[in-house]
């Protein structure tokens, strides 16, 4: 099974900061690379799919980056609505698996 | 609009069995894959299923293989999943995920319905 594993588990951030977020696949999964968010009680939305596409509708301030083993979630300037948990999830080959997830809390 | 809405969740003993069903409205069901996500209260998200659109392929995760099983019914607009011999580690929300279009892929899951929530105790 490929392996995802998020850094950092969660993060303190102030409105306006830059937040980035790195998931890391335990073999390469060229770009099938997705990022979704989760607020509290609530479904996953999807962000970025296929490491650096943005899903319709998703705020451009959301960007992906990386191919084979290393990607990144790029938030350039964290607004009081991005206070979530963030996960990546790989669709290279079944099992598909997602990373324990990265939590954005408020500073 | 896209919608998914989950039922069939509850209580059930060790050893039981539930059927949870996911009605889809607002797109061509029959043209996507579907799947299956599940999140333990507290825990990150976890992959349990996906059937394409004419269900000709079918996948599970390695822990739910032989106790789960994934189907739809086009026709209706629904995706099931059968969950047999159920154990505590199994508590979680269950949530139905519209996967892909394109043949031969399942993921990115875009679009979410708002979970049903299993619980296995005796």
């Amino acid at each position: 099974d490929i392996q995802m594993t998020q850094s950092p588990s969660s993060l303190s951030a102030s409105v306006g900061d830059r937040v980035t977020i790195t998931c890391r696949a335990s073999q390469s999964i060229s770009i099938y690379l997705n990022w979704y968010q989760q607020r509290p009680g609530k479904a996953p939305n999807l962000l970025i799919y296929a490491a650096s596409s943005l899903q319709s509708g998703v705020p451009s301030r959301f960007s992906g980056s990386g191919s084979g083993t290393d990607f990144t979630l790029t938030i350039s300037s964290l607004q009081p609505e991005d206070f979530a948990t963030y996960s990546c999830q790989q669709s290279y080959r079944t099992p598909l698996t997602f990373g324990g997830g990265t939590k954005v809390e408020i500073k | 609009e896209v919608q998914l809405v989950e039922s069939g969740g509850g209580l059930v003993k060790p050893g039981g069995s539930l059927r949870l069903s996911c009605e889809a409205s607002g797109f061509s069901f029959s043209s996507y894959s579907m799947n299956w996500v599940r999140q333990a209260p507290g825990k990150g998200l976890e992959w349990v299923s996906s059937i394409s659109s004419s269900s000709s392929y079918i996948y599970y995760a390695d822990s739910m293989k032989g106790r789960f099983t994934i189907s739809r019914d086009n026709a209706k607009n629904s995706l099931y999943l059968q969950m047999n011999s159920l154990r505590a580690e199994d508590t979680a929300v269950f949530y139905c995920a519209r996967g892909s279009r394109l043949a031969g892929e399942v993921s990115p899951f875009d679009s979410w319905g708002q979970g049903t929530l299993v619980t296995v105790s005796s």
